[in-house]
């Protein structure tokens, strides 16, 4: 398998603050990660991709301006919820594959990172 | 996008009883995975399986791409395997794209 790590796993501030979290692949390089949200008792949806060294490319509906991506190398990419608010409130998982022939496509997620805005 | 849809939504077994859950998508997939999310959030990878036919201890799976279709089987439930299971796919070229199915809520009783 592979190791992919979130901080934090939880995670309370006050509306309009901002929150970052990190997603780290903690054994293996990763050009590409990916941003999920998951509200309780609904299915995970893609937010947007992580690329290394570009800017992350977004999913139809998410706003670029208030979810910030950063890939900063090849094995952190973070995410920053801008001026928060109680809608943002939600579970966030990244995810990663290990990349090259002799891997398969096979993805794996972090712990997740359960934000709460008040 | 693709499509994927799931199959029961819920489910209420007793421990030691066998059960299937089913994942239908609606194009041809370079990738299909099954997790299992625990009470905590976190996903659990159980299969990588796009294709054919795997085993791993009580819990095996089958995929038939010409079928668009995909099966979990779960046999001698244990409290433990309680939570929610999901099937995800990727297709065209979008590998790390996952679309997730709506889920499967398992509760297994002692």
């Amino acid at each position: 398998g592979a190791v992919v790590s979130q901080h934090p796993s939880w995670v309370i501030c006050k509306s309009g603050t901002s929150v970052k979290i990190e997603c780290r692949s903690l054994d293996f390089q990763a050009t590409t990660m990916f941003w999920y949200r998951q509200f309780p008792k609904q299915s995970l949806m893609l937010m947007a991709t992580s690329n290394e060294g570009s800017k992350a490319t977004y999913e139809q509906g998410v706003e670029k301006d208030k979810f910030l991506i950063n890939h900063a190398s090849l094995t952190l990419s973070t995410l920053t919820v801008t001026s928060a608010h109680p809608e943002d409130s939600s579970f966030y998982i990244c995810s990663a594959r290990k990349e090259g022939h002799m891997n398969t496509g096979e993805l794996f997620f972090g712990e997740g990172s359960r934000l709460t805005v008040l | 996008g693709i499509q994927v849809e799931q199959s029961p939504p819920d489910l209420i077994l007793q421990e030691g009883a066998n059960s299937t859950l089913r994942c239908n998508f609606s194009d041809s997939v370079n990738n299909l995975q099954w997790f299992h999310q625990n009470p905590w959030g976190q996903l659990i990878n159980l299969f990588y399986i796009p294709s054919g036919t795997k085993q791993n201890g009580r819990l095996s799976a089958t995929t038939v791409a010409t079928e668009r279709y995909s099966l979990l089987y779960i046999s001698s439930s244990q409290t433990t395997d309680s939570g929610v299971y999901f099937c995800a796919v990727s297709g065209g070229t979008s590998y790390g794209k996952l679309t997730f199915g709506q889920g499967t809520i398992l509760t297994v009783h002692p």
